[in-house]
């Protein structure tokens, strides 16, 4: 499983872009890049999912360079809402099963 | 929307019970996990089903079971009870053939044995 590596706090204010950088150095040619969200006492949600370049959706974008080690979540314009932890997850495809691996994340606080 | 509901928000339970925690999902999804999440450890697989009654442990099986007679239902069973059982459970659902990792998961059930 390819480890990954996340800031384990960040802070922003209402209004701004945050831009979360995962560096997963090890990550092999058949891993996806995931990332999920999870509000306190709540399941984590997924938000997004790439390979590379840069993927796009209503909730994100996600920014893969092209030697793919590390990769940036960036979410525009953040709201208090969007205080949660959000983890970057890195695996094989066809393991056999879909195992879920996170690790700490990185607690996002929005404030006023 | 994908809803997965588990029986509860927060369960205490003695030492040496046996303890039922049941998820269901609405979105006729083959796939079904049990995840336990402890502060600093993450998320940890217990076990997962991708068909009725089929089952595959996960990372850390031990001192539980589970039962799928449905699909939509996942049982997750503490045959007797312990208190470093005591953690949040998560049930995540998914179609085999979907995006790949991208699980729904359900709101949680504190579990704190005593």
């Amino acid at each position: 499983l390819a480890k990954t590596t996340q800031p384990i706090s960040m802070d922003s204010y209402e209004g701004q872009e945050v831009n979360i950088t995962c560096s997963h150095n090890n990550i092999a040619t058949n891993d996806y890049i995931t990332w999920y969200q999870q509000f306190p006492s709540q399941g984590p949600r997924f938000i997004i999912q790439g390979y590379k370049t840069k993927v796009t959706n209503e909730v994100a974008s996600l920014f893969i360079p092209a030697d793919r080690k590390s990769s940036t979540l960036s979410l525009p314009r953040v709201s208090l809402s969007d205080t949660a932890v959000y983890y970057c997850l890195v695996d094989l495809m066809n393991t056999g099963f879909q195992k879920l691996v996170f690790g700490t994340g990185t607690r996002l606080l929005v404030s006023p | 929307d994908v809803k997965v509901t588990q029986s509860s928000r927060y369960l205490v339970k003695r030492t040496g019970e046996k303890v039922f925690l049941e998820c269901v999902q609405d979105m006729d999804h083959e796939n079904m996990f049990w995840y336990r999440q402890d502060p600093g450890l993450g998320l940890r697989l217990i076990y997962f089903s991708y068909d009725v009654k089929m089952k595959e442990k996960g990372d850390i099986p031990e001192g539980y079971s589970v039962s799928r007679e449905k699909k939509e239902r996942f049982s997750l069973i503490l045959e007797s009870a312990s208190t470093n059982q005591t953690s949040m459970y998560l049930c995540a659902s998914n179609h085999r053939t979907g995006i790949l990792y991208e699980q729904y998961f359900g709101p949680g059930t504190r579990l704190t044995v005593t």
